[in-house]
């Protein structure tokens, strides 16, 4: 069966500082990739998708990036973080073009920016 | 573009009370829709899904949901709330972009308080 990891759980990081969330899926092949931030109190924001190694996709311009060194890994990264980055990091996974197939979501990270 | 609306943000009910959570979408074509619930502190997981065929659709946990098209809705119910069913409910519609991938669009969410 297929499983989506996340780590850390939970990050308490310094404004300015650089970021690192990992996601890593087991269990399939070459899986689309999603980054989603959740502010408090608000719905599910996509920040990038990834269909295949190295090929990442931007849905807001903003302070942070992603990477897709393998298959099944999936990197958000900060190089200085703002307070405005706090929140809910949720990595997904899905198969397949149609739009009928669903996500499957990791447990989060809650990044705090103090 | 297409968008989704929950116009609930708060809803409180006592346990064993009927529930119903409103979705309205907005998507030119037949729409793929989704409901989630997520527990505090947690990741999202799928309650059911409409994409063809019977309007009624059964998920987990007891829950179904009616897609209606003449009301663009796909409101989410259950006919005796347990206080496990407290949590945030995002309902989403999908879709296929030439990208190669398929996007889902996410409501703002209703947070559900169960009162014993």
């Amino acid at each position: 069966s297929q499983t989506i990891h996340q780590w850390p759980a939970t990050l308490v990081q310094p404004v300015g500082s650089p970021l690192s969330l990992e996601c890593t899926v087991e269990g399939t092949s070459n899986p689309n990739l999603y980054w989603y931030r959740q502010a408090a109190g608000r719905g599910l924001q996509l920040l990038f998708y990834s269909v295949g190694i190295g090929q990442i996709s931007s849905e807001v311009p903003q302070n942070l990036s992603a990477s897709r060194p393998q298959d099944r890994q999936f990197i958000l990264s900060s190089k200085k973080l703002l307070l405005s980055d706090s929140g809910f990091y949720l990595c997904a996974w899905s198969v397949g073009t149609s739009g009928a197939n669903e996500q499957f979501f990791g447990p989060g990270t809650r990044l705090t920016v103090l | 573009a297409q968008s989704v609306t929950q116009p609930d943000i708060h809803i409180t009910v006592s346990e064993g009370a009927s529930l119903e959570l409103r979705c309205n979408y907005s998507y030119g074509a037949t729409p793929y829709l989704f409901w989630y619930v997520q527990s505090p502190g947690q990741g999202l997981q799928l309650l059911l899904k409409y994409f063809s065929g019977d309007t009624l659709v059964q998920g987990i946990k007891g829950f179904e949901a009616e897609f209606k098209r003449s009301q663009s809705s796909f409101n989410l119910r259950k006919p005796s709330v347990h206080w496990s069913d407290a949590a945030e409910y995002f309902c989403a519609v999908g879709s296929t972009f030439s990208g190669g991938y398929n996007k889902l669009i996410f409501g703002a969410g209703t947070r559900l308080a169960v009162h014993p």
